[in-house]
């Protein structure tokens, strides 16, 4: 069946140190969503992303989705205590969304 | 403007018991969802409606059905809860939705969880 698989899992940082988080499908998709959630809270959508090789930008955060439409990746320069939370990538196939296991990100000040 | 709403926060329901977990959004959109969040699974669909009188499986539907009340409400119903089903369900909606297709305004926004253990 369809599967997102994201990695890491975890990841702990420096503040100040990079991040980057990867998402992979094993079909292609329509699009892909990337949404952060702090502990303890909801999913908040962060940025969607439809072109194959599309690239966005917002502020530390670049999202790029890949050629093939089948993986993408968040990176964040310069990493903030504000930045902790889960990132989850979701992509859409057809009518639903995968969402992948997300990513943990722990920011040591 | 609340967004979307759910209730109850939390639950404790024994086995084999039944409950409806409530949903409503106030963003006039036409999808809703029904997710659950288990630790290291990440968020799976439970159901789905497209739009308002239509209802659809996602990846994990056995043990739950749902209603698409009207275009505000999706409830989600236990009718015989198992100790399997203890997870946080999140429901979600989105402006738009056509099959196949990628839209702008396919963001989902998210209420904020129900969390529900089965004894």
């Amino acid at each position: 069946g369809q599967q997102v698989m994201q990695i890491p899992q975890y990841q702990h940082v420096q503040e100040g140190e990079d991040f980057t988080t990867y998402c992979n499908s094993s079909t292609t998709l329509s699009n892909i969503q990337w949404y952060k959630q702090r502990p303890g809270g909801h999913p908040v959508f962060l940025i969607q992303l439809v072109k194959s090789g599309e690239v966005k930008k917002q502020k530390r955060l670049t999202f790029q989705f890949g050629e093939a439409k089948k993986n993408s990746s968040l990176h964040i320069t310069a990493t903030q205590t504000t930045d902790v939370g889960t990132y989850f990538c979701a992509g859409r196939t057809g009518n639903q969304f995968y969402f992948g296991t997300g990513t943990s990100l722990t920011v040591i000040p | 403007n609340a967004g979307v709403t759910q209730t109850p926060k939390f639950q404790v329901l024994k086995t084999g018991q039944s409950m409806t977990l409530q949903c409503a959004q106030d963003m006039n959109h036409n999808s809703m969802y029904w997710y659950r969040q288990d630790p290291g699974m990440g968020l799976r669909l439970i159901y789905y409606s497209a739009s308002e009188g239509t209802t659809d499986k996602g990846e994990v539907p056995n043990g739950y059905n749902v209603s698409r009340l009207n275009k505000r409400e999706f409830s989600l119903r236990l009718e015989s809860a198992a100790p399997s089903q203890t997870s946080v369900y999140f429901c979600a909606s989105s402006e738009a939705f056509l099959a196949g297709r990628a839209l702008r305004t396919d963001t989902q926004y998210f209420g904020p969880g129900t969390r529900l253990t089965v004894l």
